[in-house]
């Protein structure tokens, strides 16, 4: 079986532009999270949809980022304009959904180069 | 609100030595917690977990927990070290009632000595 699928797998742009990063959560997982990893910051929880609902989006930086999830199998994590700060690890994670104690299963992630 | 900390970013053992990564937790309710690894350039995959029920808990590869709820901990063990196990490793916990939210501790990057 396919796990969560990530695209791209890097992105270098420039400081400014648009960055978007898709995902493919898990078919039949109902739960989809966001994250992103950084040296200094470690792992954080920017945003999780439940069924297609944002549920948490406390971690999302500022009003550059924004997350959809149009359908159960795409999700999209916008940066608009990107900062030389938002370089980082993103990765995508599902859930079958619905309880806390559901194993999260990761992407590959995307490896974001902000210049 | 819910924590975990990682005592030591940086472990090293001998390949096969005994392995223990130590992660303390801080929660207002019962907590769930897991262990999460990470290869080099990859995402994050489950170890083990502790929900309810026994408090020793085993995992893939060998690795185990035991889940202390007097000293707020659940530190990771493996009896034997190899050298795949070379990787970092994070503890999280989440709440109970229905909060999804993993909250992921700051990561022990574990190195195996030939």
């Amino acid at each position: 079986d396919a796990g969560v699928i990530q695209s791209p797998r890097h992105e270098v742009t420039e400081m400014g532009q648009e960055v978007t990063l898709r995902c493919k959560p898990i078919s039949g997982h109902n739960s989809l999270f966001w994250y992103r990893q950084t040296m200094m910051r470690g792992l954080e929880l920017l945003i999780y949809f439940n069924n297609n609902v944002p549920i948490d989006d406390s971690g999302m930086p500022e009003d550059r980022f924004s997350a959809k999830m149009p359908n159960a199998s795409f999700s999209t994590l916008k940066i608009q304009p990107s900062e030389p700060r938002d370089s980082a690890v993103y990765f995508c994670a599902s859930s079958t959904g619905g309880s806390s104690t559901d194993t999260q299963y990761f992407g590959p992630g995307t490896r974001l180069t902000v210049l | 609100a819910q924590s975990v900390t990682q005592l030591g970013s940086h472990v090293s053992v001998s390949e096969g030595a005994l392995v223990l990564l130590r992660c303390n937790y801080s929660s207002s309710v019962p907590p769930y917690l897991f262990w999460y690894v990470q290869y080099p350039n990859q995402g994050l995959q489950l170890l083990l977990k502790y929900t309810t029920g026994a408090t020793l808990v085993k995992g893939i590869n060998g690795f185990e927990a035991e889940f202390k709820k007097s000293e707020t901990s659940f530190h990771l063990t493996k009896p034997s070290a190899h050298m795949s196990d070379a990787a970092e490793y994070f503890c999280a916990v989440s709440g109970s009632f229905g909060n999804e939210k993993l909250t992921f501790g700051t990561g022990t990057r574990l190195t195996i000595i030939p």
